[in-house]
């Protein structure tokens, strides 16, 4: 069975600092994989998506992230955060060949910035 | 991008009463809605997975009669809680799939069910 593990649950950063959220995950074969970001009771917004090429992917509000087969991560990063960046952040996985079709979720980040 | 719109977004019942939530695609046709349920700072669990015109798919654990899902048309979908009990009390969150080849699930605002 697919699953998905967020090693920190909570992260503090100041801003402007740099930030690396980790994600890895356990699948039986080429996963698509997501980075979703939660506000406060609010639904979930798609950061970035990996389905395959080119293993760097660029999402939006300057988030990015690399998959990296070998290590069955896919790391989220930005260079320098912002403080309406703090909110909670879900790694996500789902079957190959149905886009995010059924996804499964990690536990969720939470990141919090101090100003 | 997509929109999908889910209410309402807080309700309050009473234990033993039904709720229904709504989830629309408003600006695109979805075949398929998704449901899901989040606990305290626990991630997100799918429950069912609905398809315009046929039943919903429950995930194992998941009591079909108590969560009465349907799909009947294609850009709505509802998720009914029968006889509410305080600890049904959750995040309630669907998401819409373009199409049948989309590649992307759209989530909705969420609903936030507390069962008195």
């Amino acid at each position: 069975a697919q699953s998905v593990t967020q090693p920190d649950i909570h992260i503090t950063v100041s801003e402007g600092a740099s930030l690396e959220l980790r994600c890895n995950y356990s699948y039986g074969a080429t996963p698509y994989l997501f980075w979703y970001v939660q506000s406060p009771g609010q639904g979930l917004q798609l950061l970035l998506k990996y389905f395959s090429g080119d293993t760097l992917v660029q999402g939006i509000k300057g988030f990015e992230a690399e998959f990296k087969r070998s290590q069955s991560s896919f790391n989220l990063r930005k260079p320098s955060v912002h403080w309406s960046d703090a909110a909670e952040y879900f790694c996500a996985v789902g079957p190959s060949g149905a886009g995010s079709y059924q996804l499964t979720f990690g536990k969720g980040t939470k990141l919090s910035v101090i100003p | 991008g997509a929109v999908v719109s889910q209410h309402p977004s807080r309700v309050i019942c009473k234990s033993g009463t039904s709720v229904k939530i709504e989830c629309r695609s408003l600006d695109f046709q979805a075949t398929t809605m998704f449901w899901y349920r989040q606990f305290p700072k626990k991630s997100l669990m799918l429950m069912a997975t609905s398809n315009e015109g046929s039943k919903a798919t429950y995930e194992q654990g998941v009591e079909k009669d108590k969560f009465l899902i349907n799909h009947a048309s294609l850009t709505l979908s509802t998720l009914t809680v029968t006889s509410a009990h305080p600890e049904d009390s959750s995040f309630y969150i669907c998401s819409a799939r373009e199409g049948a080849g989309g590649t992307e699930a759209f989530f909705g605002q969420g609903t936030r069910l507390t069962v008195v």
